[in-house]
């Protein structure tokens, strides 16, 4: 069973451009988290899906953010007219939905570095 | 938002010793998590403890929870160089699964 795949592992832009960030969660897993991570900081929490469903994006900026996660294929984090405040590392989880650990413990992938030129 | 804080930001010591770190956090919580991160890698769990519970362990791990003073501790005896990482607590915002992440403590091991 792969872990939590994120592609591309880096990632490089010039500002206006789009980045789109794409995560495969573990095998039966149906959340999805994405976070965004600057250097020497925590995680800062963006959104929260579940399949086809954004649960919570409270944490995402409200323009040129967007997130999915559609019934076939990745999780996509979209970013549009990228801008060098962006530059950072975003990292996705994704947590079973059944077991012991059901919707608790998160598997995080190795995350996507976003360069800004 | 952020939900938990995590203390201290930063903790150098020597290989051997035992090593604390402490959350604090805000809300009313399901479950706390900890963490570790190496530098540039993704985050790895290390332990849950649930609301119900006080202490648990996990090999050198021993981490508490208080609810009444909503705070946490993570516990790492005898530590070793290959320790060296930033340790983050998490926890479930608002009952709702919505994990919310620390800013960490970078915890140095020296040989």
């Amino acid at each position: 069973n792969a872990g939590v795949m994120q592609n591309p592992r880096h990632l490089v832009r010039r500002r206006g451009q789009e980045a789109r960030l794409r995560c495969s969660p573990m095998k039966g897993h149906s959340h999805v988290y994405w976070y965004r991570q600057l250097p020497e900081e925590g995680l800062k929490f963006m959104v929260y899906l579940q399949k086809e469903n954004i649960i919570d994006e409270s944490g995402m900026p409200k323009e040129r953010f967007s997130a999915e996660f559609p019934k076939e294929g990745p999780s996509i984090l979209r970013i549009q007219q990228v801008v060098r405040g962006d530059s950072a590392a975003y990292f996705c989880a994704s947590s079973p939905s059944e077991g012991i650990y059901a919707n608790e413990k998160l598997f995080f992938g190795s995350g996507t570095q976003l360069s800004v030129l | 938002s952020q939900q938990g804080e995590e203390d201290p930001q930063a903790l150098s010591i020597q290989e051997g010793e035992n090593a604390t770190m402490n959350c604090s956090y805000k809300t009313s919580i399901n479950n706390l998590q900890w963490y570790r991160q190496n530098s540039g890698r993704g985050l790895v769990h290390l332990i849950l403890i649930r609301s119900n519970e006080r202490e648990k362990h996990s090999g050198r791990l021993r981490v508490t929870l208080d609810t009444s003073k909503k705070s946490s501790s993570l516990l790492i005896t005898a530590s070793r160089a290959a320790d060296t990482a930033s340790y983050f607590c998490a926890t479930d915002f608002y009952n709702n699964n919505d994990m919310r992440f620390g800013a960490g403590t970078r915890l140095t091991v020296k040989p």
